[in-house]
């Protein structure tokens, strides 16, 4: 079967690292995704991983193994409003449609 | 910057109504999705569309059915709303093998 695990909750404080896990297991593969999502709110893109290793944006950084099943978003210098859920979404290679397997997010609660 | 929107944030409606949720994106995107997201679940795929008139099932087609006349717009349907179809809305759009885009959601309470 298909299946993407994420932590339920973390808590970290302002300033501080975090890092928020990924596994998956899918019938093939075409790239990773995280977004970000506030209460109430869409879902916003912040990054995508295709092949091995880390991609860095500012304070947000994706790490990808795919031999592992597993990714990772850190988040460095946490600010209260990083505050928010974090999605993992893979695209399924054998999916010619483009749909994404979704985990069912991983909410962040920064304390200060 | 893409823009995609949906016909309205909040949503009340009675048992047995049917319902009507649009959405448009001005992106020319091909392939357009409906989920639905509520606590604990994650997003649950209702339908897509990867063509205008085309349409497949997602996880979670029944009680809904979906409309794809033009390529901006996708309508989501709910023949006969019920109690347990009160959730948040989602619309995404995308091109081909790019990330989704979504809409800001529909809160929709069926009393």
């Amino acid at each position: 079967g298909q299946n993407i695990d994420q932590p339920t909750e973390m808590t970290a404080t302002e300033g501080a690292i975090v890092q928020i896990n990924c596994t998956y297991q899918t019938s093939g593969f075409n790239g990773l995704f995280w977004y970000q999502q506030h209460a109430g709110e869409a879902p916003t893109f912040l990054s995508y991983n295709v092949l091995d290793g880390l991609e860095e944006k500012g304070r947000f950084s994706s790490f990808l193994s795919r031999s592992k099943g597993y990714s990772y978003l850190l988040l460095k210098e946490l600010q209260m409003k990083d505050s928010a859920s974090y999605l993992c979404a893979v695209r399924d290679s054998r999916d010619s449609n483009y749909q994404l397997i979704w985990g069912a997010g991983t909410k962040l609660i920064i304390k200060p | 910057d893409v823009k995609v929107t949906q016909s309205s944030r909040y949503l009340v409606k009675r048992t047995g109504e049917k319902v009507f949720l649009e959405c448009v994106q001005d992106m020319d995107h091909e392939n357009m999705f409906w989920y639905r997201q509520d606590p604990g679940l994650g997003l649950r795929l209702i339908y897509f569309s990867y063509d205008v008139k085309m349409k497949e099932k997602g996880d979670i087609p029944e009680g809904y059915s979906v409309s794809r006349e033009k390529k901006e717009r996708f309508s989501l349907i709910l023949e006969s709303a019920s109690t347990n179809q009160t959730s948040m809305y989602l619309c995404a759009s995308s091109g081909s093998f790019e990330r989704q885009y979504f809409g800001p959601g529909t809160r929709l309470t069926v009393t």
